[in-house]
């Protein structure tokens, strides 16, 4: 069965500091990837996804995540973080070939960034 | 639009006792889907709908049930509620499947008890 993982369940950062939080997944053929983020008390938004072509791709807020394929892996990054981005960061994967209609999610890195 | 609207917000319930949790889009997706909120375990899925009249089984589907009469509505039933449903429930829904981005309710926090 597909699993994707997230190794940081939670990270703390001062303001201004980079943030890479790690994902990988364990299927080899064709996916889409997603990272989602669930703001304190709200619901789950995509903040950036990739299909296909550029591996660096770039989301809201400032984010962006790099496709390794050969390391299986989708980290987003952000070089400086604000207060606001304290949150939940879900990353999120579809097998194409033979996976059927589901998307698996990761358990989540709550990142915690203060003044 | 009012998007993905999930009802109720909050939910006690006593053990053995059902009931429905409400999911409506108003944005004519064919996906629809539930997934279950835990910490450290992240989200996963119970059931999931391509279409009306067609749902299928997620992850965890044991102890609830769903239909899909409509493009719009898909209700999420606890058939014999459980301490180990004791959760916050999402609904989720996309415009081209799971190749489209989900938009998600605001979640319903149920506790059983």
């Amino acid at each position: 069965a597909q699993s994707v993982s997230q190794h940081n369940h939670h990270v703390i950062l001062s303001e201004a500091a980079s943030l890479e939080l790690g994902c990988n997944y364990s299927y080899g053929g064709t996916v889409n990837l997603f990272w989602y983020v669930q703001y304190p008390g709200q619901h789950l938004q995509l903040l950036l996804k990739y299909f296909s072509g550029d591996p660096l791709v770039k989301g809201i807020k400032g984010f962006e995540a790099e496709f390794i394929k050969s390391k299986f892996s989708f980290n987003l990054r952000k070089p400086s973080v604000q207060w606001s981005d304290t949150a939940e960061y879900f990353c999120a994967v579809i097998i194409l070939t033979g996976g059927g209609n589901k998307l698996t999610f990761g358990t989540g890195t709550q990142l915690k960034v203060e003044l | 639009n009012a998007g993905v609207t999930q009802t109720p917000k909050f939910q006690v319930l006593k053990t053995g006792q059902s009931m429905t949790l409400q999911c409506a889009q108003d944005m004519n997706h064919e996906y629809m889907s539930w997934y279950r909120q835990d910490p450290g375990m992240g989200l996963r899925l119970i059931h999931y709908s391509v279409g009306a009249g067609i749902t299928d089984q997620g992850e965890v589907p044991n102890g609830y049930n769903v239909s899909r009469s409509t493009t719009e509505d898909f209700p999420l039933r606890l058939l014999s509620a459980a301490p180990s449903q004791t959760s916050v429930y999402f609904c989720a829904s996309s415009y081209g499947g799971l190749s489209s981005p989900l938009h998600f309710g605001n979640g319903t926090r149920l506790t059983v008890t």
